[in-house]
Order: C-alpha cells, then structure tokens, then sequence
C-alpha cells in the first residue's frame, strides 16, 4: 500500500528538550511537507521540500529543522527554540512542488510539552 | 502569507438538505485552489484542485466552482449524508498552499 507514514502519533516531551517527528512516503513523490495546525487556524506551513537534499523554510520555521537526505524521508526536529511546540504536526508529499499537484497527508502526529 | 478565508466556520445541516460554503482569496498572482476534506481521526483527503477561472469539478455528491477574478470558491454538498461530516478546507496557491482555517460540516440524521 503506497502511502505516508508518520510516527509517534503522540508525543510528549518535557521542555527544554528536542524532540524528531518522523515522516516516510513510498509514493515515490519529490516534495515533502510539514505543517503545523494549532486550533482554529488553518494549517501552517513549517518547512518544504522540493528535492532530495535541499528544502526551504516556510512560514514558521522558527524553531524547526529538518533534514531530507532520502526522498522518501523528510524528519522534522522540535527543538528547545520553539516557544510554544505543543500543536498538531502533518507531513505531506506531493509529485512535485507545483500549485496544481494535490498534496497526500499522513495521519498526523500531536505532540504536547509538559 | 496568502490570507485564505472560509465561512462559517462550522454548520450543521440535517441529512438530505444541501449545503454550500465559501473559500475567499486574494486574486492576485493566482495558481491554483485546492480543496479538502478532513474526517475525524483521519488525514486530509483531496477533493478538487481547480486552476481555470469558471472551473467547476464535481465528484459524486460534492461539487465546486472557482471565480479567480473575484477571489472565491464555492464548495456544495447535495443531499448531505453523515458521512459528510468532515472539516473541509481550501488552500491556495503556487508551491507553497496557504490554508484557510476550514468549515466543519456536521450532518444530523
């Protein structure tokens, strides 16, 4: 089954801590995503890949890092910067990093600070 | 950041009416409008990606049409069913998709 995988799908973590979401696709696909969701907002859009060993930081990276040195794995670290980490964290893929590509979600990962 | 709007928030519908709600967007530099729907305890499905000014995409019950010129897409739903009930959200537009906040549909039986 082709598809996105993303894992733990909870999270806890004590502050001051970093902490790494993973994410995996065998959807062969070139772009990767993540966003955050916090409630009452719309997704957010943390960091994007377009490409094996290259990505971009979105509209709130602050805080994030990730890596993409396999295309089928885009893993996002929480770091100790982020002030306010506990929210909702989706990955997606998508064929490629046009407008027009529908993207493919995973199930999400929640991770709070305690 | 592309400011994304949808309306209502929420709303209930009883099954068998039909429904509509908005997606409004900034008109400039448009590429593309995506929908999705969002059921409970599940990950965002795709619905339509629709880039054509007076683009209307249908599947199944579900329907949606596109204005780039004034900034807004409908999405329908026809004789609502519980299965319906989802959070349904728009995004916009090149490679990076802003997304609007979403309206939680809830049918009743």
């Amino acid at each position: 089954d082709g598809g996105i995988t993303q894992s733990p799908k909870y999270l806890f973590r004590k502050e001051g801590q970093n902490v790494t979401l993973s994410c995996e696709q065998n959807l062969n696909h070139d772009a990767m995503y993540w966003y955050r969701q916090d409630p009452g907002q719309g997704l957010r859009l943390i960091y994007y890949s377009q490409i094996v060993n290259d990505f971009q930081k979105g509209d709130i990276a602050e805080g994030y890092s990730v890596s993409r040195e396999k295309k089928e794995s885009f893993p996002l670290t929480v770091t100790s910067a982020q002030k306010n980490p506990t929210a909702f964290y989706l990955c997606a893929s998508s064929i490629e990093s046009r407008s027009y590509n529908e993207q493919f979600f995973g199930p999400g990962t929640r991770l709070t600070v305690l | 950041i592309l400011n994304v709007e949808q309306s209502p928030q929420s709303l209930h519908v009883q099954e068998g009416d039909s429904t509509n709600f908005t997606c409004s967007f900034p008109s400039s530099n448009f590429y593309a409008l995506h929908w999705y729907r969002w059921e409970t305890a599940k990950s965002p499905e795709a619905l339509f990606v629709m880039t054509l000014n007076g683009d209307e995409k249908k599947k199944g019950r579900i329907s949606a049409t596109l204005n780039t010129k004034e900034g807004y897409s409908y999405l329908y739903i026809k004789g609502s069913q519980p299965e319906d009930s989802a959070t349904y959200l728009c995004a916009t537009n090149d490679y990076k998709l802003s997304f609007g906040a979403g309206t939680t549909v809830t049918v009743r039986a």
